[in-house]
C-alpha cells in the first residue's frame, strides 16, 4: 500500500531564505507526482507535475525533482516571500489507476 | 484561466438527511474526481469517472456515495443519510488525461465545507 510522508510538517523561516520540503513515497510503482498549495481554508492549487520518466520540473522560483528509485521528491523554493506562506502537499499517482495519494502537507511560514 | 467550480461553498445538513455537492469541472477535461479532507487530516481520494462511469472508488466510498454527471458540464456528488463523521470539505478535481504528459495534472476546485450536526 502506497504511503506518502512529508517531512518536516512545518517550517518557519526568514524571508528570503531558500529552503528544500521533503516527499517521500513507499511504492516507486508511480506514474507522476505532483506538488500542489493549499491556503487555509481553500483548495488545491497544482504547482509542479513530474512525470515517473523525468527528474525535475521548474517554474518561477520553484524546482521539484524526483528520484523514483529511492522514493524521494524535493520542492526547492528560491528567495522565500511572506506570499509562500501556506501548506505544501506532495502526491503520487499510482501506475495503471487513476487514485492521487497523498502527504499530510509541510505547513511553511515565511517571516518578513 | 479555466477553473473547477463548486457549489455551495458551504453547506449545514441534520444528520441523515441528503446532500448533494455539485461541480463544474474545466470544460475539456475528461477525467473527474472527489476528496475529500477531513479537518486536520490528509487529503483523501474518494472516486475518479470518465466517459460516464466509475474508473476507481476508495473504500470509502460506499453505497451512502454516489456521482452523477447530469449533462455535459456538471459532475455531483450525493451524500444519502448523512453521518457526523461525513463532516469534511470536499474537493472536485479534473484532469484533461489520465496518462501522457502534463495532461495529467488535476485541477482543483476551492471546496465545498460540509457540517452534519
Amino acid at each position: 500500500k502506497q504511503e506518502v510522508t512529508q517531512i518536516p510538517a512545518a517550517l518557519s523561516v526568514p524571508e528570503g531564505e531558500n529552503l528544500v520540503l521533503n516527499c517521500s513515497f513507499t511504492d516507486s510503482a508511480i506514474y507522476n507526482l505532483q506538488w500542489f498549495r493549499q491556503d487555509p481554508g481553500k483548495g488545491l492549487t497544482s504547482l509542479l507535475l513530474i512525470q515517473s520518466s523525468q527528474r525535475e520540473q521548474t517554474s518561477g522560483r520553484l524546482n521539484a525533482s524526483l528520484d523514483k528509485s529511492s522514493g524521494r521528491s524535493t520542492l526547492y523554493i528560491a528567495a522565500s516571500q511572506p506570499g509562500d506562506s501556506a501548506t505544501y502537499l506532495c502526491a503520487v499517482k499510482r501506475g495503471g489507476g487513476f487514485k492521487t495519494i497523498f502527504g499530510a502537507g509541510t505547513r511553511l511560514f515565511v517571516k518578513a | 484561466e479555466p477553473e473547477v467550480t463548486q457549489t455551495p461553498s458551504h453547506q449545514v445538513t441534520q444528520m441523515g438527511q441528503e446532500v448533494i455537492l455539485r461541480c463544474v469541472p474545466i470544460s475539456n477535461h475528461l477525467y473527474f474526481y472527489w476528496y475529500r479532507q477531513i479537518l486536520g487530516q490528509k487529503v483523501e481520494f474518494l472516486v475518479s469517472f470518465y466517459n460516464n462511469e466509475i474508473s476507481e472508488k476508495s473504500e470509502i466510498f460506499d453505497d451512502q456515495f454516489s456521482v452523477e454527471r447530469p449533462d455535459g458540464s456538471n459532475f455531483t456528488l450525493k451524500i444519502r443519510s448523512t453521518k457526523l463523521e461525513d463532516s469534511a470539505m470536499y474537493f472536485c478535481a479534473s484532469s484533461e488525461a489520465s496518462s501522457g504528459g502534463s495532461g495529467n495534472t488535476i485541477y482543483f476546485g476551492e471546496g465545498s465545507w460540509l457540517t452534519v450536526v
